[in-house]
Order: structure tokens, then sequence, then C-alpha cells
């Protein structure tokens, strides 16, 4: 079955560390990849995304995504981050298998920035 | 952007008796419509995806009769959940995608709702 691991349950970073959150999946077919991020209070949002083309995806607010179809890997990055970036993040994967079609999240990141 | 609203919030109910949780999309027209359940410090589980006018497809291990998802219009869809028990007591989150998003797998999420069964 289709899997995805968020290795890192909760990061705790001073503001201007930099940030890599990491995720893998266990699929090897056609994959769409996401990061979406849930701000205290708030609905999840979708950071990026990614469909085909260039593995190294930018997103909104600084924050990007390298995807590397040999690790079967997919982490999140930002070179330095913010305390308004105190979030959880999910990685999600979308297995396309035929005309079938399911969204698997992983088990989310918390990151706590530090003032 | 797309917004899309989950009412009630918070829903708190006896056990045995039924809950319904709507989900709308407020600007935009949702061909296809999402139920997730996340448990606590887990991750969103898919339950069932819904189209607009069509039985919704349940996910292994969801009970289709349990809980009973109805997507009549192309900007509201509905999750009742049956004989509630406490054990259903969940953070519930829909989410919606437009026959543009079909191509762009764009998902846009509700606030959730958190169901609490006494």
């Amino acid at each position: 079955a289709q899997s995805v691991s968020q290795h890192n349950h909760h990061v705790i970073l001073s503001e201007a560390a930099s940030l890599e959150l990491g995720c893998n999946y266990s699929y090897g077919g056609t994959v769409n990849l996401f990061w979406y991020v849930q701000y205290p209070g708030q609905h999840l949002q979708l950071l990026l995304k990614y469909f085909s083309g260039d593995p190294l995806v930018k997103g909104i607010k600084g924050f990007e995504a390298e995807f590397i179809k040999s690790k079967f890997s997919f982490n999140l990055r930002k070179p330095s981050v913010q305390w308004s970036d105190t979030a959880e993040y999910f990685c999600a994967v979308n297995l396309h298998r035929g005309g079938y079609q399911k969204v698997t999240f992983g088990t989310g990141t918390k990151l706590q920035v530090i003032p | 952007g797309a917004v899309v609203s989950q009412h009630p919030s918070r829903v708190i109910c006896k056990s045995g008796t039924s809950v319904k949780i709507e989900c709308r999309s407020l600007d935009f027209q949702a061909t296809t419509m999402f139920w997730y359940r996340q448990f606590p410090k887990q991750s969103l589980m898919l339950m069932a995806t819904s189209n607009e006018g069509s039985k919704a497809t349940y996910e292994q291990g969801v009970e289709k009769d349990k809980f009973l998802i109805n997507h009549a219009s192309l900007t509201l869809s509905t999750l009742t959940v049956t004989s509630a028990h406490p054990e259903d007591s969940s953070f519930y989150i829909c989410s919606a995608r437009d026959l543009a998003g079909i191509s762009t797998d764009t998902q846009y999420f509700g606030p959730g709702t958190r169901l609490t069964v006494l």
C-alpha cells in the first residue's frame, strides 16, 4: 500500500535558521507531490506541488522542495525561517493508477520557530 | 482564492444520535469533494470521494452505512455520521476540487469539524 513518511514530528528552530523537512513515499509509479501547511487555528493550505518538469519546485513564502525520484523523496526547504512559519507541515502524495487517484498524507511535522 | 466552509465547526452529541456535517464551496463549483478524518497526532485519512450527482466512493475500511455522504449540488456535500459512538469522535475535514483542479490536482480544504460523541 502507498505510504508517506515524515520522519521529523516536531522541529524547533531559531529565527533565521535553515529548515529541511523530510518526506519519503513508497510508491514507484506516477505520483504528484504536495506540501501543505496548517497555521495555528487555520485550515490546510497548499504550499507547493510537483507534477513534472524541474524537480526543484518553488512555492509561496520562500519555501522550495526537491523531488528526487531515485530516493522517493520530496523534502521541503527554506533557507531562513521566520517566527510566522510556525505551523504544521504535511507532505502528500497523489497516486495515479489507471483512472484511480488517491491522496495520501504524511503524519505531519510541527515546526516551532523561536524568535 | 477558492474558499471551502464547513458547518458546524464543533459539535457534541450523545451516543446513538446522528450528526450531519456540511461542506460548501463558496466561490467555485466543486465537481469532486473529499472527506477526511484526522485523529490526534495522526495524519489525515481519506474516508471517501464524492462526485456531484453520483454515489461516493469509500476507502477500504470505511463503513458506507455509517458515514453517509451526499453530494447533491456543485457547492454542497454532506457527511452524516449515523448512530454515533464515542470512537467516532474525531476531526472531520472536507476538501473540494473543481474541474480545472482535476488536471492540477488542486484541492481546497475546509477548516474542519470537531465531533465529540459522549
